[in-house]
This record gives structure tokens, C-alpha cells and sequence, in this order.
């Protein structure tokens, strides 16, 4: 079937440090991964993404890591900054769900210490 | 450039009555999609048009949602008779392409139903 699923719920972490949120996929055969950051009151944000042919991709100060070996992918976002703070969802748009619909996980709310 | 805009931002509606969300996509967005968050639960998508055609309409929940995109413009997503699992937010989104091209989410209509 077609899954994404984030660890944790939550994350805390100091402002000025990485911020490091994990995913799971269950379907070997997904090719297109996004990840997207939604702030109250809006809609999801696109940030990055990722296609299966590639192991890491880099914007400015985040970076996605796509190990298909285990089904893993990371947001990371480098020197986290109080605009950081909202929920975080990963997402994949892969060519058998008919590539148009987006599955999205859970989502994690990421919020930042002072 | 105008960002994918809904309407109203808020919906507080009674059991049974009827309720009509609107759409406006980034200009020149041949598609456009609907998703909605309901109970905490995950982002699901609902349905998606391709200028005036239904594409997809797997995720649609019951023949109480009614979606049209007439002249391929604008959406509607009428629910009627309301029910109170109805609840949640429902959000738009346009992308230029189909396959796999990011998709623009507009800020969500949150709808509650009493």
C-alpha cells in the first residue's frame, strides 16, 4: 500500500542548532518524496524534494537524506531559527498512486527554545 | 504573483445544513486538487481536476460532497447535507503540470460543523 509516517510528534530544539525530523515509507516502489512546512493558519509550504534516484539534496539550510534501503528520509535544517517553528510533513507523489495526488504523513511539530 | 486563495477562511455551520467552499488557483494552473484534514488526522486527498475534468475523485468521501470547476476557473466543494465528521480543513491546491509537479496550497477553509 502507500504509507509515509513520521516518528515523532513532536520536536524541541534549541534555537541555533540542526533540526533533524525523520520519516518511513513502506513502498519500495516510491519515487518522489516531498517534504512540506505548515504554519498555523496557512496551507502546506513546499521546501524540498527528492526523487529516488537521488540519496541527498540540498536547498538553503535544509537538506533531505533518502536512504530506500531502509525506507528512510530526513529533513534536516541547519542553524534553526524561531521562523522554523511549525509542523513538518513529509510527503510522496509516486507514479502508482497515479502521480498526482499527494500522500502526506503525520506531520511533526517542530518548536524552538530560546 | 497571487498565491492559490480560498474561501471563506472560516465556515461555523449546523448539522444538515449546506456549505460551499471556494477555490481560486494560480493563474494559468490547469490543475487543481482539494484535500482535507479532518480530526487531527493526516492531510487526504479528495479530488482532482484538469481544466474542467474530473481526473480523480478516489478520495471523495460520500455523494454529499459535490466538486465542480466550471470553465475550468475556479472550483466549488459543496457538502450537503453537512454532518458533523465533516469537521476539519479543507485545503486547495493548483500545480501548472500534473505528473509529479509541485503543487501550491492555498491557506485552508475550516470548516465546523455543530
Amino acid at each position: 500500500g502507500e504509507s509515509v509516517g513520521l516518528h515523532l510528534p513532536t520536536l524541541s530544539v534549541q534555537e541555533g542548532d540542526n533540526s533533524i525530523i525523520n520519516c518511513a515509507y513502506s513502498n519500495s516502489a516510491s519515487d518522489y518524496f516531498i517534504w512540506y512546512k505548515q504554519e498555523s493558519g496557512k496551507g502546506p509550504q513546499f521546501i524540498i524534494d527528492i526523487r529516488s534516484n537521488m540519496d541527498k539534496r540540498q536547498g538553503q539550510r535544509v537538506t533531505v537524506l533518502l536512504n530506500k534501503t531502509v525506507k528512510h528520509l530526513s529533513l534536516q535544517i541547519a542553524a534553526t531559527q524561531p521562523g522554523d517553528s511549525a509542523v513538518y510533513f513529509c510527503a510522496e507523489n509516486s507514479w502508482y498512486s497515479s502521480a498526482s495526488k499527494i500522500i502526506f504523513g503525520s506531520g511533526t511539530r517542530l518548536s524552538i527554545r530560546p | 504573483e497571487a498565491g492559490v486563495t480560498q474561501f471563506p477562511s472560516h465556515s461555523v455551520i449546523e448539522k444538515g445544513q449546506t456549505v460551499t467552499l471556494r477555490c481560486d488557483p494560480i493563474s494559468g494552473h490547469d490543475n487543481l486538487y482539494w484535500y482535507r484534514r479532518v480530526m487531527g488526522k493526516e492531510i487526504k486527498f479528495l479530488l482532482h481536476f484538469v481544466k474542467e475534468s474530473k481526473q480523480d475523485e478516489s478520495g471523495m468521501p460520500n455523494n454529499r460532497f459535490l466538486a465542480e470547476r466550471t470553465g475550468g476557473t475556479y472550483s466549488t466543494l459543496k457538502v450537503q447535507p453537512a454532518e458533523l465528521e465533516d469537521s476539519g480543513v479543507y485545503f486547495c491546491a493548483s500545480s501548472h503540470g500534473t505528473s509529479q509537479e509541485t503543487q501550491y496550497f492555498g491557506p485552508g477553509t475550516r470548516l465546523l460543523v455543530l
